[in-house]
């Protein structure tokens, strides 16, 4: 059965420059959520999209990130202007009922 | 301010031995923790959760136990084996919200 599923997988971005990270969540899973791990740390909140409602965006760390999700299902993060500090593995995942299903990531490398 | 601590970056066990990976949260609105394990390049995948009204659940090898008064979780495997090596991150969430709040993780290897 298809999971969720991220691309690109690896990504490595000169400083400065917007990245678009995809997300394709399980089919019929109405919760979707994007996390990164940096280096060393536990998987830090960005944001959630749960059907039509707006989203809870609390975690996104700057102005310089963004995500939307069209029709219910593919979702994007956007980074623009990247820093060095934006290198982290961006996880997604979907939910059903109470679990959350995750991606394999995406290694985003900022040089 | 980290809501959910996981104090041991790394553990290591024996293979058949008990594993026991801790968790500590400081959050008394926290009503439902899970445990999710991740192998390299893969994301996480859910392995077993407990409601803030029980104190034990059981599936299979692993057992979660909660104790709500120190504000503790733990997570036990027994007997461990090579295939439970992995980063372990307790998760928790708050009555009402749907995001989960992950500790840093817990670098597991089981040793043959």
């Amino acid at each position: 059965g298809a999971g969720v599923s991220q691309s690109p997988s690896n990504k490595v971005t000169e400083k400065g420059k917007d990245v678009e990270l995809r997300c394709d969540p399980i089919s019929g899973h109405t919760a979707l959520y994007w996390y990164r791990q940096s280096l060393g740390q536990g998987l830090e909140f960005l944001i959630y999209f749960q059907g039509n409602s707006a989203p809870d965006k609390s975690g996104l760390p700057s102005d310089r990130f963004s995500a939307e999700r069209t029709g219910g299902s593919v979702s994007t993060l956007t980074i623009q202007r990247t820093q060095q500090e934006d290198s982290a593995v961006y996880l997604c995942a979907s939910r059903s009922n109470y679990e959350q299903y995750f991606g394999p990531g995406t290694r985003l490398t900022v040089t | 301010d980290q809501q959910v601590k996981q104090n041991s970056p790394s553990l290591s066990v024996q293979e058949g031995r008990i594993s026991i990976l801790n968790c500590d949260y400081t959050n008394s609105m926290f009503d439902y923790f899970l445990w999710y394990k991740k192998y390299p390049a893969e994301g996480p995948t859910f392995l077993i959760s407990i409601s803030s009204i029980k104190d034990k659940n059981e599936d299979g090898r692993f057992t979660v136990f909660l104790n709500k008064s120190a504000k503790h979780l733990s997570l036990h495997i027994v007997p461990s084996q090579p295939g439970d090596s992995a980063v372990y991150f307790c998760a928790a969430r708050r009555q009402g919200a749907q995001k989960l709040v992950f500790g840093q993780g817990t670098r597991l290897t089981i040793n043959p």
